[in-house]
């Protein structure tokens, strides 16, 4: 079984500024199986990156996805008000489908 | 206009079953996968299963295997959930998610999402 592990935990972070998220994987993986999710607080996941560095319908150009093998990252380039919240890995190229723990955006 | 629609809360005793619809709509039920994932209070994201609508084969995490069982509805183009003996660390919100388009992406990621049912477990 696949195990992600997420950093940091938690990111303080000021509107306008660089995010920069880890996903590392316990063992290599196909990054055309990797993705990101967004979720705000009482709210349902929504889907940001899929295959590592694809973004879904409608995500804004600022949210970009790399990496391969075990590391892969999620990168915010200019933070807005709206993206501060909670953000999971996944990989979904076996079962079960794995999500990492999460790191979580909030304001400085 | 596309989007997965999921039964009401529930509250459950403990040793009890639930089952969670999730109706699907604006696309063509059984061209993709339908996942369920549940987060409990405070915690992250966790997968629980998979349901293939067009010939209802379903895999599940082993976590859950033996109280975990998928069904559909080709006709109401739903899915359900329903987990047994439920005990307190049951108590979770439980999403669905479609998976990818099966002709052409697999599994897929998770790219629609009800907006989850809480299901309470307590005596």
């Amino acid at each position: 079984e696949i195990v992600l592990t997420q950093s940091p935990g938690t990111l303080s972070l000021s509107p306008g500024d660089r995010a920069t998220l880890s996903c590392r994987s316990s063992q290599s993986v196909r990054s055309s199986y990797l993705a990101w999710y967004q979720q705000k607080s009482g709210q349902a996941p929504r889907l940001l990156i899929y295959g590592a560095s694809s973004r879904a319908t409608g995500i804004p150009d600022r949210f970009s996805g790399s990496g391969s093998g075990t590391d892969f990252t999620l990168t915010i380039s200019r933070l807005e008000p709206e993206d501060f919240a909670v953000y999971y890995c996944q990989y979904y190229g076996a079962s079960p489908f794995t999500f990492g723990p999460g790191t979580k955006v909030d304001i400085k | 206009q596309v989007q997965l629609v999921q039964s009401g809360a529930e509250v459950k005793t403990p040793g009890a079953s639930v089952k969670v619809s999730c109706k699907a709509s604006g696309y063509t039920f059984t061209n993709y996968y339908m996942n369920w994932a549940r987060q409990a209070p405070g915690q992250g994201l966790e997968w629980m299963g998979i349901i293939k609508p067009s010939d209802a084969s379903t895999g599940y995490a082993q976590k859950f295997q033996g109280r975990l069982t998928m069904t559909r509805d080709t006709s109401t183009s739903t899915v359900y959930m329903e987990l047994s003996s439920l005990g307190s660390e049951d108590t979770a919100v439980y999403y669905c998610a479609r998976g990818g388009e099966m002709i052409t992406s697999g599994w897929g990621s998770f790219d629609l999402w009800g907006r989850g049912t809480l299901v309470t477990v307590s005596s």
